[in-house]
């Protein structure tokens, strides 16, 4: 089992300018948590999609927007960088059981570092 | 709102001594609470998972506990090693409305050999 990937591993951006990360989930997993880590900071939550469709949403501007595809995995784009959105960005995955929706434990992945310079 | 504080913020400590971080958070409404090791520039490792209706876990020399009603959560580290240094973060997840994990800042350990 692969676990969580992310691609890319790191990336620098320009301000302006706009990135699509992108996130695997673990095997068996449906459900895809988005979080932005800024460096010293716990992650803060940015968006869940489950079912293609965004289920929650955190105190995230709309330039963060994301979807999820038929297989599960997932983007997280971001338009018009500004420097304040350079920070490691965390994908995790899950799934839902039972009719309580009760989340299974999250499992995350390694992060992609993305620079806005 | 969640609020979710860690501390200390930074711990040092000789190889071999036992050791407690400290989690608390301010709505006891919680489905769980997690426990997270991250090493710099790395993802999170899940250690230690707590529903709200047990008291605690153990993983080998780790041990946490979960008082719900006052807020407050124990990661006890036995013997700790220098592969134990790391950052180790909590996060409790609400009950209610939004299900997304809320994380402390973390608390960064050093073990020195």
């Amino acid at each position: 089992d692969a676990g969580v990937t992310q691609s890319p591993t790191h990336l620098i951006k320009t301000r302006g300018q706009q990135v699509t990360l992108r996130c695997s989930p673990k095997s068996g997993h449906d459900t895809v948590s988005w979080y932005q880590q800024a460096l010293g900071q716990g992650p803060q939550f940015i968006f869940q999609y489950y079912e293609e469709e965004e289920r929650q949403r955190g105190n995230f501007p709309d330039r963060f927007s994301g979807h999820q595809f038929p297989n599960y995995s997932s983007e997280l784009n971001v338009n018009a960088l500004l420097l304040g959105d350079s920070a490691l960005y965390l994908c995790a995955s899950s799934r839902y059981v039972g009719l309580a929706e009760a989340l299974t434990e999250q499992y995350f992945g390694p992060g992609t570092r993305l620079t806005v310079t | 709102k969640q609020e979710v504080t860690q501390i200390p913020a930074a711990l040092s400590v000789p190889e071999g001594e036992n050791l407690v971080l400290n989690c608390s958070f301010t709505d006891s409404a919680i489905y769980n609470l997690q426990w997270f090791r991250q090493d710099p520039g790395k993802g999170l490792t899940s250690l230690l998972l707590i529903q709200s209706s047990q008291r605690e876990q153990t993983s080998g020399r780790l041990n946490a506990s979960l008082d719900k009603s006052s807020g407050r959560s124990t990661l006890y580290i036995a013997a700790s090693q220098p592969g134990d240094s790391a950052t180790y973060l909590c996060a409790v997840r609400p009950r209610t409305g939004r299900r997304a994990l809320t994380f402390g800042s973390g608390t960064r350990l050093q073990v020195q050999p």
